[in-house]
């Protein structure tokens, strides 16, 4: 249980043109997904929460209009890069709270590797 | 606000050995939860153990255990009889109970030698 999708895995897009990323929860409904990035060697940087039906919060730093976040499921959040450009290339994760026991406990997704030429 | 760090960048140990990652944290509040997550190279990050900081008794998931010291504010990860499966980045990550980010460490690369 307690399973997370990402798609695509990995695109390559031109500068200036937007890339959706979408993540799912496969076997259990998610109130509450997150969006990180990831730098070479780096720790995980939240971008932003998201919960179903409601505006995502964005964490200090991160453009909400250039990072699109969409919750309109349980099962579905997506971030959108909008106007990608080169330094927006990176490792894109993102999580699902799942209720593990007592314990709310975020599950990640495989990542997306964007690369904008 | 609340920190973790991993003071070990990078550790190695030899195949079938004991490994200890080291891991603080910095919080004032009484009540939340403690985690470490693998990232292989597949980059997929994986759950390996977690500990509620008001269970007095270690977590343990078959070769992984942790010693959490809740005085000292310290959460290691011991990784008993290492496998080659086991080389990744490990991330310990803090929660307030109640809240719902996760704080991350910097990450501690293990390599495991054959």
């Amino acid at each position: 249980g307690a399973v997370v999708s990402q798609h695509p895995s990995r695109v390559i897009c031109k500068s200036g043109t937007s890339v959706k990323i979408e993540c799912r929860s496969l076997d259990f409904q998610a109130t509450t997904m997150f969006w990180y990035r990831q730098f070479p060697k780096k720790s995980l940087m939240l971008m932003a929460t998201s919960n179903e039906g409601s505006k995502a919060t964005y964490e200090q730093g991160v453009e909400k209009d250039k990072f699109l976040i969409n919750h309109a499921s349980l099962t579905l959040s997506t971030l959108t890069v909008t106007s990608a450009h080169p330094e927006d290339s990176s490792f894109y994760i993102c999580s699902a709270s799942y209720p593990s026991g007592v314990v709310e406990t975020q599950y990640f997704g495989p990542g997306t590797r964007l690369l904008v030429l | 606000a609340q920190t973790v760090t991993q003071s070990q960048p990078e550790m190695s140990v030899q195949e079938a050995e004991t490994v200890t990652l080291s891991c603080t944290y910095d919080t004032s509040e009484s009540d939340y939860y403690l985690f470490w997550y693998k990232q292989p190279p597949s980059r997929q990050m994986i759950l390996v153990i977690r500990q509620e900081a008001y269970k007095q008794q270690n977590a343990t998931e078959n070769r992984f255990s942790v010693n959490f010291q809740k005085a000292a504010k310290s959460f290691s990860l011991k990784i008993s009889d290492s496998q080659l499966g086991d080389a990744a980045m490990y991330f310990c990550a803090y929660r307030r109970q109640g809240a719902q980010k996760l704080v991350f460490g910097q990450g501690t690369r293990l390599t495991i030698n054959p």
